[in-house]
């Protein structure tokens, strides 16, 4: 079956502009989660939705930073007044369900450059 | 800070020969543990999952975890040069609603032909 789908695959802004980075899990998936990995780093995790619901935004660098999940399937991770240090590839994942035992899968990330 | 910890590397191993991955983490209550395998320029992809004490085989990889030391490690046998990439070590963070997975910053594998 079709596995996380992200668009777009890379976007080049310029600083201070907004950005928004779209997400489609897995179907049938109810957890989805936002990483950010940057260069020679692991990926940092920065949201987790249940549902609709953000139930974990304790990663989000700060308040430029939101992300939505309006039906419970798609996700817009969104970006206001964008800085260089935003540069780095955002990923998704999901799983089935959240909680242990539950495997989550990535999607292919968006290269975010911001000059 | 939950951390989890990789060496670098590179590690280099002949073709053919065993390739052994060691990660260790800080957060005790963690229960899940996962390895993924990162191509240059491409996204992580999931390899291994292990929850309990031991090992666990999945055709030429196995993964081993020890709660007690807090200790995971990946054995690739067999090595072969497509399996140069960087693996990460991955651990779902304990705690009520908490399910992020905490990263290493990864090995880098080169298997040499």
């Amino acid at each position: 079956g079709a596995g996380v789908s992200q668009t777009p695959s890379n976007k080049v802004t310029e600083k201070g502009k907004y950005v928004e980075l779209r997400c489609d899990p897995i179907s049938g998936h109810t957890a989805l989660y936002w990483y950010r990995q940057s260069l020679g780093q692991g990926p940092e995790f920065l949201i987790y939705f249940q549902g609709t619901g953000a139930a974990d935004d304790s990663g989000l660098p700060n308040d430029r930073f939101f992300a939505v999940r309006p039906e419970g399937s798609v996700s817009t991770l969104k970006i206001q007044r964008t800085e260089r240090g935003d540069s780095a590839v955002y990923l998704c994942a999901s799983s089935l369900r959240a909680g242990e035992g539950y495997e989550q899968y990535f999607g292919p990330g968006t290269r975010l450059t911001v000059t | 800070q939950k951390e989890v910890e990789q060496n670098s590397g590179p590690l280099s191993v002949p073709e053919g020969a065993i390739a052994s991955l060691n990660c260790t983490y800080s957060d005790r209550g963690s229960q899940s543990f996962f390895w993924y395998r990162q191509y240059s320029g491409k996204s992580p992809e999931l390899i291994m999952s292990i929850y309990s004490n031991g090992d666990k085989e999945d055709g030429r990889f196995t993964a081993q975890l020890n709660k007690a030391s807090q200790y995971v490690s990946l054995l690739i046998r067999d090595s072969q040069p497509s399996d140069s990439a960087t693996f990460l070590c991955a651990v779902k963070n304990s705690g009520a609603g908490s399910y992020q997975l905490t990263f290493g910053k990864g090995t880098k594998l080169s298997v040499i032909p």
